[in-house]
């Protein structure tokens, strides 16, 4: 079955303008995490949704928003851009719902978005 | 969830066994013991999952003592395309929990030739 899809790969955007990244979770898996990943603070949390609520949040500004669609694709939104944002943002899709183990999560390719 | 703690970097010479131990003290009577791998400019990927004992599949084994306070990942004749960024991480596998993975620093393994 196809893998978790991120788009774009690479994006170059410039402070304060705003992005949008998109995850196409594995067919089935109904809930999606978001991740930013730099080389000083290595992988952070964003959020978390499953079947369209945001369910966990980490310690981000309200500048990171997300939300989730019926068919399970999730996007992830950066306002106001600032030169920090700059890092691998990356998605994890889960099966979600609550199973009996902890849940093995796949992971994307990921976006890299430079802020300039 | 509960915190682990992992050697920030380890090196080892091609074919050679490697062992990556991860400490987590407060581990809770449901938790897991879950192990992701990382490239860089990649995403994790999911390596082994344990509660007990020890779990072996095609790429490496988990050994878990009695007392579940650490885990050792095992790698066995490891290659230079094994060195990557290796997560240890905890979590709670009771039913209805959240999917919230929140991970460490990671130990960085560099293979030599």
């Amino acid at each position: 079955k196809a893998g978790v899809t991120q788009t774009p790969r690479y994006l170059i955007k410039t402070r304060g303008q705003q992005v949008t990244l998109s995850c196409s979770p594995i067919s089935g898996h109904r809930s999606v995490s978001w991740y930013q990943q730099t080389p000083g603070q290595g992988l952070q949390f964003l959020f978390e949704y499953f079947s369209e609520t945001q369910r966990n949040k980490g310690n981000f500004p309200g500048r990171f928003s997300g939300r989730q669609f019926s068919n399970s694709r999730s996007e992830m939104n950066v306002s106001t851009l600032e030169l920090g944002d700059s890092a691998l943002y990356l998605c994890a899709s889960t099966l979600g719902g609550g199973r009996d183990r902890y849940t093995e999560a796949f992971f994307g390719q990921g976006t890299r978005l430079t802020v300039v | 969830l509960a915190k682990t703690t992992q050697p920030i970097s380890m090196d080892s010479y091609e074919g050679q066994e490697v062992n990556i131990t991860c400490s987590h003290n407060n581990i809770a009577t449901n938790d897991y013991i879950t192990w992701y791998q990382q490239f860089p400019s990649q995403g994790p990927r999911f390596i082994i999952q344990g509660y007990k004992t020890k779990v072996t599949n095609e790429v490496a084994s988990l050994f878990i003592p009695a007392d579940r306070k650490s885990s050792t990942l095992s790698l066995p004749r490891v290659s230079l395309s094994d060195t990557a960024v290796y997560y240890c991480l905890v979590g709670d596998a009771a039913m209805n929990r959240d999917d919230k993975i929140i991970f460490g620093k990671g130990t960085r393994l560099h293979i030599l030739p």
